[in-house]
């Protein structure tokens, strides 16, 4: 099973909005709506930032968002906050009953 | 509170046998999911495999399969994560985790290790 395809990095200013993109095929992201979003700083483990597509855990910032659309995912963050700046992963359950992440984005805040 | 403790960094030789372990706590072990995950260094997160400690199934990636081997004794609530043959390629931090919710994997995994450094090198 492929890797999900993600922008290797995307920017943007304090304040502004972004939106990392997670593209898969009809086996994964675009047949099942169980696809999550991961943030991780260097040298920590991965948390958890939505579930279910569009779902928030407990404690995450509503400025985190999720959506989906045919084949490809998509995280948005609003309000951009120095402290968001981070890799950023999607993932998502398979039609083989296993699951897949994707290569990860690094955002950058300006 | 609820908790998985993994297991200390491992310096290897090519060639060597390994096991990582990863120890759950505050929940009932055998009512979740534990998954593993390889980050190899400067790298992205890839999923290995997932055990269920209340019946021993498990799923392995098929990138993986062959490669590792992944148990779990209930008895002590913790799982683990063995090489019979180590690479230089194995050379990773190894995360394990817990999903969301009891008897699935899908919907995310908000519960992490700390992560086991593993460096394998002549």
């Amino acid at each position: 099973q492929s890797a999900l395809t993600q922008p290797a990095s995307v920017s943007g200013s304090p304040g502004q909005s972004i939106t990392i993109s997670c593209t898969g095929t009809s086996s994964d992201v675009g047949g099942y709506n169980f696809v999550s979003w991961y943030q991780q700083h260097p040298g920590k483990a991965p948390k958890l930032m939505i579930y279910h597509v569009n779902n928030r855990p407990s404690g995450v910032s509503n400025r985190f968002s999720g959506s989906k659309s045919a084949n490809t995912a998509s995280l948005t963050i609003s309000g951009l906050q120095a402290e968001d700046e981070s890799d950023y992963y999607c993932a998502s359950y398979t039609s083989s009953n296993t699951l897949v992440f994707g290569g990860g984005t690094k955002l950058t805040v300006l | 509170e609820v908790q998985l403790v993994q297991s200390g960094a491992e310096v290897k030789k090519p060639g060597e046998s390994l096991k990582i372990s990863c120890k759950g706590s505050g929940y009932t072990f055998t009512n979740y999911w534990i998954g593993w995950v390889r980050q190899m260094p400067g790298k992205g997160l890839e999923w290995m495999g997932i055990i269920y400690p209340g019946d021993s199934d498990t799923i392995y990636s098929p990138s993986f399969q062959g490669q590792v081997t992944i148990s779990a004794d209930k008895s002590i609530n913790t799982a683990s994560l063995q090489w019979s043959s180590l690479k230089a390629s194995d050379t990773a931090v190894y995360y394990c985790a817990r999903p969301r919710t009891t008897e699935t994997f899908s919907g995310g995994f908000d519960i992490w290790g700390q992560g086991t450094m593993v460096t394998v090198s002549s």
